[in-house]
């Protein structure tokens, strides 16, 4: 079946600092990739996406490419700041058509210090 | 705001004991998901209605139901509650189109 794996936090970060959050996944075909962040108290909201091999999805100064060779979707981030404090959930879903049913990984607690 | 509606915000109960929880998907949107977020399983995909209809169940325990109604609102029915039930219970409703999904802001429920 679908999985996603991605690195344990908690990732803790001074301001400015880079971010990357590993994630790989197990899938059949060719599936779609979601990173979804969590801010406290509020519910998951997508930060990026990426439907074919190759794709970058970027947002807010986030960045991830989706690598078939590796079965990777690192999210990364050249300089964080305190208002990026949030879990970040990187999901994937089977290939359009289906029913977006989305597997996620456990989240990535990420605090970022002034 | 996700446009994604779920009542209510927090709930406290005992073992044993019933609960509905209810959702507003956006307007538009005919799909309607529930996940389960715990601290130990994280999030876990329950079950997904389309128009109405079960289109997908996931990890959903027979003492769990859920349904859709005619005005596309969603009801999940939690029984015989224990305490392993407590948890974030997430709605979310998928974008006709594209697929994307939109998260309500969650119900957190907690048996004691």
């Amino acid at each position: 079946g679908n999985s996603v794996t991605q690195m344990e936090g908690p990732v803790t970060l001074s301001e400015e600092a880079f971010l990357t959050i590993n994630c790989t996944y197990t899938a059949t075909g060719y599936p779609s990739l979601f990173w979804y962040v969590q801010y406290p108290g509020e519910g998951l909201q997508l930060l990026l996406k990426a439907t074919k091999a190759d794709d970058k999805g970027s947002n807010k100064g986030f960045e991830a490419t989706y690598r078939k060779e590796t079965t990777s979707f690192h999210l990364e981030k050249g300089s964080v700041q305190v208002s990026d404090s949030a879990v970040y959930f990187c999901a994937l879903s089977p290939p359009r058509g289906s029913n977006y049913k989305l597997t996620f990984g456990k989240g990535t607690l990420l605090t970022v210090n002034p | 705001d996700s446009g994604v509606t779920q009542t209510p915000k927090h709930l406290i109960t005992a073992t044993g004991q019933r609960v509905t929880l209810r959702c507003s998907p956006r307007s538009g949107d005919l799909s309607v998901y529930w996940y389960q977020q715990s601290l130990d399983q994280g999030l876990q995909f329950l079950i997904q209605y389309y128009n109405g209809e079960e289109r997908a169940k996931g990890n959903i325990l027979e003492r769990f139901s859920a349904q859709q109604f005619p005005d596309l609102h969603s009801e999940l029915n939690l029984s015989s509650l224990e305490l392993g039930d407590s948890a974030l219970y997430f709605c979310a409703s998928s974008h006709r189109e594209t697929g994307e999904l939109f998260f309500g802001e969650g119900s957190r429920l907690t048996v004691l």
